[in-house]
């Protein structure tokens, strides 16, 4: 199986920062990485897909980057709305695994 | 509007057998692959396995293969995710989830059911 590595696993920012999540694979993905939102108490929500596309209706705020085995999510200005367990999934191959999470607070 | 509509919460004791099931309204649902995804309380996701409605074609996490069943039936746009023996570890919420691309096994989840709730206690 290939293991997802999500760092921080929670982190403290104040609203307008600038905040990246990393997540590395076992081994590389190529571009099958997704991203999703969870707030509490929610249902996941998919933010982007295939490393660096972003989802219908997912905020500019919101991008993703990298190929191969490292990756990034980075909100370029934290919101209170952003408050919630962001996760990364590859989909290169089953089973199609997710990270740990990070949890995103405010400040 | 595409949706997913999952059943309601259960609470079981340790042994019995349970059946969850999950719609899909607004789409083909026999032309995309749906998933199910399990959280225990307080933990993050963890992908359970995937059916392509439209032939009953399913493939398993190792981690869950054996301890559940994920079946579909087309004629009613409906998945199912069934135990023959439940345990106290397996309390958690269970999502379906429809895959992002049409007939793409290995996909980012794009619609999410709302959730099932099922609790195993004695």
């Amino acid at each position: 199986d290939i293991q997802m590595t999500q760092s921080p696993s929670s982190l403290s920012a104040s609203v307008g920062d600038r905040v990246t999540i990393a997540c590395r694979a076992s081994q590389g993905i190529s571009n099958f990485l997704a991203w999703y939102q969870q707030k509490p108490g929610k249902v996941p929500k998919l933010l982007i897909y295939a490393a660096s596309a972003l989802h219908s209706g997912v905020p500019s705020r919101f991008s993703g980057s990298g190929f191969g085995t490292d990756f990034t999510l980075t909100i370029s200005s934290l919101q209170p709305e952003d408050v919630a367990a962001y996760y990364c999934q590859q989909y290169n191959s089953a089973p199609l695994t997710f990270g740990g999470g990070t949890k995103v607070e405010i400040k | 509007e595409v949706q997913l509509v999952q059943s309601g919460a259960e609470v079981t004791k340790p042994g019995e057998s349970l059946k969850i099931s999950c719609k899909g309204s607004g789409y083909s649902f026999s032309s995309y692959w749906l998933g199910w995804v399990r959280q225990m309380p307080g933990k993050g996701l963890e992908w359970m396995g995937i059916i392509y409605p439209g032939d009953s074609d399913t493939r398993y996490s190792p981690s869950f293969q054996g301890q559940v069943t994920i079946s579909a039936d087309k004629s009613i746009d409906t998945a199912y995710l069934q135990w023959s023996s439940l345990k106290a570890s397996d309390t958690a919420m269970y999502y379906c989830a429809r895959l992002l691309f049409f007939g793409e096994s290995f996909s980012a989840f794009e619609i999410w059911g709302q959730g099932t709730m099922v609790t195993v206690s004695s």
